[in-house]
């Protein structure tokens, strides 16, 4: 098993610039998350899914789009780059909401930078 | 939204020392769980503990839900144990996520 795999790795934008995020993972798990980390800060929540076709917003949702087509894939959009966008963004996925099997696991990251 | 304050923000430790540290949160909770951030960036599940205590090696976490706070303990630490030490928590009512600052941890030799 991969686990959730994250695609780019490292990324650099020109302000103004469009990109998407893709996250898969080989878990079957339901649900999925998004969260960017910025310098000594934790980790926020931008948006997340709960199952195939569903998304929900989270705590920075703005400026980014995202979309569960299949299971295994959670993809997130930036339409039009900002400079405050440069973070590192982690997707998550968990099995199921409740209970041991409620534990996220995480993909390696990607870094992107908005020049 | 609920607020996540982890401590402390720092620590600098003797390899072989032991050590806590504490996730304070603000309102009831059904998940939580600490997670280790590697000087690589990886972020990897420790503990899902929303109550209660576990043991997993020399790693052990004990969170007391009335109370609202979750302690994680190293003990006989190791320099592989450096790193962030987040706590992560998910309210009653929604599905997000709230993570907390982290404690960062140096283990020197």
């Amino acid at each position: 098993n991969a686990g959730v795999t994250q695609t780019p790795k490292f990324r650099v934008l020109k302000t103004g610039q469009s990109m998407t995020l893709l996250c898969a993972q080989d878990m079957n798990h339901e649900y999925m998350y998004w969260y960017r980390q910025d310098p000594g800060m934790g980790l926020r929540l931008i948006h997340y899914s709960v199952g195939e076709g569903t998304t929900a917003k989270g705590e920075v949702p703005d400026g980014y789009n995202v979309s569960r087509l299949k299971k295994q894939n959670f993809l997130l959009g930036l339409e039009s780059a900002a400079p405050s966008q440069t973070s590192v963004y982690f997707c998550a996925s968990s099995y199921v909401a409740g209970g041991p099997t409620d534990t996220q696991y995480f993909g390696p990251g990607t870094r992107l930078t908005v020049l | 939204g609920i607020q996540v304050e982890q401590s402390p923000p720092d620590l600098i430790l003797q390899e072989g020392a032991n050590s806590t540290l504490r996730c304070n949160f603000s309102d009831s909770v059904n998940n939580l769980q600490w997670f280790h951030q590697n000087p690589w960036g990886q972020l990897i599940n420790l503990f899902y503990i929303p109550s209660g205590t576990k043991q997993n090696g020399r790693l052990s976490a004990t969170t007391v839900a009335t109370e609202r706070y979750s302690l994680l303990y190293i003990s006989s630490s190791q320099t592989t144990d450096s790193g962030v030490y987040f706590c992560a928590v998910r309210p009653n009512t929604g599905n997000q996520f709230y993570f907390g600052t982290g404690t960062s941890l140096t283990v020197i030799p």
